[in-house]
């Protein structure tokens, strides 16, 4: 089946750092990526849409200079969360979404980043 | 988007059928109803997705009535291993399927 990769699967940094998370469908290509933002107990929240060659676009209330989001190629999207503070602590996943066979659009998630922010 | 309703939480012994339901009573008419699994500290893995009456794969059922405004996953047989929360979501089978809402999610606790 169809897998999506995250690295690093966990990172702690400090307060005021930049942290770069990266997101890759490792056996097939996919225009567009999501990043969604999970806190404990809580269900996912999209923060934004990762469109191949283009801008990302945010969902409201997410901070996009705060939140890059590059999508350099059909494999690979990385959100970068900038000057990261103790309430940006979270479970960070993406997804990329299969064209399969018969136009069926099947979304896959990666394992997702658990980021901690002292 | 339409927005879903599912019970919160479900318990279960091994080796019973568990029906999961979920109200989605603002359906359109091109959106699909996918449902998805999720362990703690690990992305949602898809489980299965249909548009109308019945789909079957090797790990469940999704049952859809003509008025689509509602879909039961159905899973059988569960083991311990099924303890997990199960999203429904409804929404466009394009490329904005990741648009698609997140609910509330229903946790299934499967005892021995």
């Amino acid at each position: 089946g169809a897998v999506v990769s995250q690295h690093p699967s966990w990172v702690i940094c400090k307060s005021g750092t930049s942290v770069k998370i990266e997101c890759r469908s490792l056996d097939f290509q996919a225009t567009t990526m999501f990043w969604y933002r999970q806190f404990p107990k809580q269900s996912l929240m999209l923060m934004a849409t990762s469109n191949e060659g283009s801008k990302a676009t945010y969902e409201q209330g997410v901070e996009k200079d705060k939140f890059l989001i590059n999508h350099a190629s059909l494999t690979l999207s990385t959100l970068t969360v900038t000057s990261a503070h103790p309430e940006d602590s979270s479970f960070y996943i993406c997804s990329a979404v299969l064209v399969g066979l018969g136009l069926t659009y099947e979304q896959y998630f990666g394992p997702g980043t658990r980021l901690t922010v002292t | 988007l339409a927005k879903t309703t599912q019970p919160i939480s479900m318990d279960s012994y091994e080796g019973q059928e568990v029906n999961i339901t979920c109200s989605h009573n603002n359906i359109a008419t091109n959106d699909y109803i996918t449902w998805y699994q999720q362990f703690p500290s690990q992305g949602p893995r898809f489980i299965i997705q249909g548009y109308k009456t019945k789909v079957t794969n090797e790990v469940a059922s999704l049952f859809i009535p003509a008025d689509r405004k509602s879909s039961t996953l159905s899973l059988p047989r569960v083991s311990l291993s099924d303890t997990a929360v199960y999203y429904c979501l409804v929404g466009p089978s394009n490329t904005n399927a990741g648009k698609s809402t997140f609910g509330d999610g229903t946790t299934l606790t499967v005892k021995p």
